[in-house]
């Protein structure tokens, strides 16, 4: 295992397109985790899944976006009606839980570059 | 509302010189601090990180100074190299729920020869 596995690493689509990603966690993580990163801006969550249940999403995470976590391995986001405010870098992180309260690190993907034309 | 600020935004450096860049928090329930270095192309790689148990963290060249009272943290690049150059978030989050990170906007270093 190399660590998490995003594709496709870049995708240029239509406006008002639907377009899904992919993201292959460690395989011992339980939690699963989606950012969103513009140009020049720190990534921001999207949402959370603790095996297959997804656990919090944010109010960036339209109704046009939903992630999945089938059986609690692989995630996929898929966002529809593509918009140009919608192109950003899609960064799929993962991690594990620990004893006594405590994460471990948090290891991300090299993320899936979206371009909305 | 943003609850990590960081600064600078860009930091020039010349090789063998110290990098610092300086985050605040609002948020008084996050207890683990941790620093991430991105290069082009890439998703974010922990660097360093930090419970508020402790004022300091020293891994090799990188230190993280930790002011619990005036809710601050950096991080200090000792020796800088060129390979450093990166941009540099600091992110924040609360121990015992998940790891949800709050990230900073972000610091570009450039580390001239």
């Amino acid at each position: 295992d190399t660590g998490v596995s995003q594709n496709p690493r870049h995708k240029i689509t239509k406006r008002g397109q639907n377009v899904t990603f992919r993201c292959d966690p460690i395989s011992e993580h339980n939690r699963l985790y989606w950012y969103r990163q513009t140009l020049g801006q720190g990534p921001e969550f999207l949402t959370y899944f603790q095996n297959e249940a997804q656990l919090e999403k944010s109010r960036l995470l339209s109704d046009r976006f939903s992630a999945e976590r089938p059986k609690g391995s692989f995630s996929t986001l898929e966002i529809q009606r593509t918009e140009q405010g919608d192109s950003a870098m899609y960064l799929c992180a993962s991690s594990s839980y620990r004893d006594r309260g405590y994460n471990t690190e948090a290891f991300f993907g090299q993320g899936t570059r979206l371009t909305v034309v | 509302q943003q609850q990590v600020k960081q600064s600078p935004q860009s930091l020039i450096v010349q090789k063998g010189g110290i990098s610092i860049i300086n985050c605040a928090y609002e948020n008084t329930a996050f207890d683990y601090f941790p620093w991430y270095q991105q290069f082009p192309g890439k998703g974010p790689a922990l660097l360093i990180a930090i419970r508020p148990d402790v004022s300091e963290k020293k891994e090799g060249r990188f230190t993280i100074s930790f002011n619990k009272s005036a809710k601050q943290f950096s991080l200090h690049i000792m020796d800088s190299q060129p390979g450093d150059s990166a941009t540099y978030f600091c992110a924040a989050s609360i121990s015992g729920g998940y790891n949800k990170l709050i990230f900073g906007a972000g610091t570009r270093l450039a580390v001239h020869p």
